[in-house]
């Protein structure tokens, strides 16, 4: 599987804007980019994901880089909810496809 | 959407014990369904996976074996339980047209 790196942790501050990175330089062409968040003690839930073109949904928004080796994911106005362990994961499009996790971000957003 | 019923939140059980943790699935037919575990400050582990009934793939070699009785359920089995087996377990799913994947709110199984 392709390896995703994302830096450790970030902070943010309440209602600024929070972008969080990752790189993926061997990512195949048939890989989507998934991003997850995990909440203390909660299982992961499903935040976005894309291919090639940037993607927003009423939580995040996805910027894909053109050459597909990083993106970014994009939260608009941080709150205190959204203080998570966020995960970039790339997943191919096979039927029995799998989401390997990494360690991803620890995002603290303070007041 | 889907949902997943994971039960118990929290269990303790004594090292040597049997383990069994049940995953229902509503919401969906024909998911493809997952075991993860989450040992203390780590992250997410790939136990199991399933892409139909009796259909079972493991991730990695341990204690442990999952089963698939019906369409959507998912059974996590221990016959013996070691310390190690510790963790937050947590099951799954990815089902129909959805890209995403559902998980349930797991269980805290602390071996002592």
């Amino acid at each position: 599987d392709a390896k995703t790196t994302q830096p450790n942790s970030m902070e943010s501050n309440e209602e600024e804007p929070v972008h969080l990175p990752c790189n993926h330089s061997t990512i195949s062409g048939t890989d989507y980019i998934h991003w997850y968040r995990q909440l203390p003690s909660q299982g992961p839930e499903y935040v976005i994901h894309g291919l090639t073109s940037n993607v927003n949904n009423r939580m995040a928004s996805l910027a894909i880089a053109e050459d597909r080796k990083s993106s970014t994911l994009i939260l608009h106005r941080a709150t205190l909810r959204d203080a998570a362990v966020y995960y970039c994961i790339l997943r191919y499009t096979g039927t029995a496809s799998k989401l390997t996790f990494g360690t991803g971000t620890r995002l603290q957003v303070t007041l | 959407s889907q949902t997943i019923h994971q039960w118990p939140a929290t269990l303790v059980q004594p090292v040597g014990s049997p383990l069994s943790l049940e995953c229902t699935v509503e919401g969906t037919s024909n998911p493809n369904l997952y075991w993860y575990r989450q040992a203390a400050g780590r992250g997410l582990q790939l136990l199991f996976y399933s892409v139909g009934i009796g259909q079972i793939s493991s991730e990695v070699p341990q204690n442990l074996s999952a089963s698939r009785p019906q369409d959507r359920q998912f059974i996590l089995s221990s016959k013996k339980l070691l310390l190690s087996d510790s963790g937050f377990y947590l099951c799954a799913c990815r089902g129909g047209h959805s890209y995403g994947y559902t998980f349930g709110s797991g269980t805290r199984l602390t071996v002592v």
